[in-house]
C-alpha cells in the first residue's frame, strides 16, 4: 500500500495526558497537511509542511498542539494536556509540489477520544 | 476568505436514478474545487477536481461535477446511483492566490447520500 498511513488508528486517553500521532505520507510527496474533523463537520485545516518547513498554522492550533516533520518525510502531531474538546478524528494528507493545483490525498485518520 | 456551503445534510435517491449533491463556494480569486467521499470510520477519498478548462469534470466511479462560475456552484452528479455510493460527500475549495495559507482546503459540512435499493 503506497497511500498515506497514520498511526495509531484509535487512541483513548484521559484528560490531561499527552498524545502523539504519526503520519507517513506518500513517498514522493513533499507537502504534508493536518486536519481535524469533529462529528457532523467537514475537516478543518490545522497546519501544513513543505518538506521540513512548517509554512502555515491555523488559529485552531493552540499552543498545546505541536507538529513536526524533522526530515521532510513522516510527521508527528502532539497534543499536550488533552481536553475533552480535543476528541476528534485527526486526518493527515499529502500532496506533490509540482503545480499549485496539487491534489491532497488523505490517510485513514486517527480517532482520539479524551475521557 | 474562502468558504463552502453544502445546503443538504442528506440526499436520498433510488438505485438507478440520477443523483446530485449540491455545493456552492466563495473565494477571493479563482477557485480550485474538489469532491471527496468518506466511508464510515475511514479517511477521505479523492473523487475529482476542477482547476480550469472544461466546466464538466469527470472523476472516479462514474461521478462528474459541473462548475458554474456565475452561480458559484460545483454540483456533484452521477447518471445512475448504486447502493455502494451511499457515503458522506464533501466539497472543498482552495483559492488560487499563492500567498501564505493558499494550500489549505476549506470543506463543507458534508452531505450524506443514501441510495435506496
Amino acid at each position: 500500500d503506497t497511500g498515506v498511513s497514520q498511526n495509531p488508528r484509535h487512541k483513548i486517553t484521559k484528560r490531561g495526558q499527552n498524545v502523539t500521532f504519526r503520519c507517513d505520507p506518500i513517498s514522493e510527496h513533499n507537502r504534508l497537511y493536518w486536519y481535524r474533523q469533529t462529528l457532523g463537520q467537514g475537516p478543518e485545516f490545522l497546519t501544513y509542511f513543505q518538506n521540513e518547513a512548517q509554512l502555515e498554522k491555523s488559529r485552531l492550533l493552540s499552543d498545546r498542539f505541536s507538529a513536526e516533520r524533522p526530515k521532510g518525510s513522516f510527521s508527528t502531531l502532539e497534543i499536550q494536556r488533552t481536553e475533552q474538546g480535543d476528541s476528534a478524528m485527526y486526518l493527515c494528507a499529502s500532496s506533490s509540489h509540482g503545480q499549485s493545483t496539487d491534489t491532497q490525498y488523505f490517510g485513514p485518520g486517527t480517532r482520539l477520544t479524551v475521557l | 476568505a474562502q468558504s463552502v456551503a453544502q445546503p443538504e445534510d442528506q440526499v436520498n435517491v433510488a438505485e438507478g436514478n440520477p443523483l446530485t449533491v449540491k455545493c456552492t463556494y466563495s473565494v477571493s480569486g479563482n477557485p480550485y474545487l474538489f469532491w471527496y467521499v468518506q466511508y464510515p470510520n475511514r479517511g477521505l477519498q479523492f473523487l475529482l477536481k476542477y482547476i480550469t478548462g472544461d466546466n464538466l469534470v469527470k472523476g472516479s466511479y462514474g461521478f462528474e461535477a459541473e462548475f458554474n462560475k456565475s452561480q458559484t456552484s460545483f454540483h456533484l452528479k452521477k447518471p445512475s446511483a448504486l447502493v455502494s455510493d451511499s457515503a458522506l460527500y464533501f466539497c472543498a475549495v482552495r483559492d488560487d492566490y499563492s500567498g501564505a495559507g493558499s494550500y489549505q482546503l476549506t470543506f463543507g459540512k458534508g452531505t450524506k447520500l443514501s441510495v435506496i435499493p
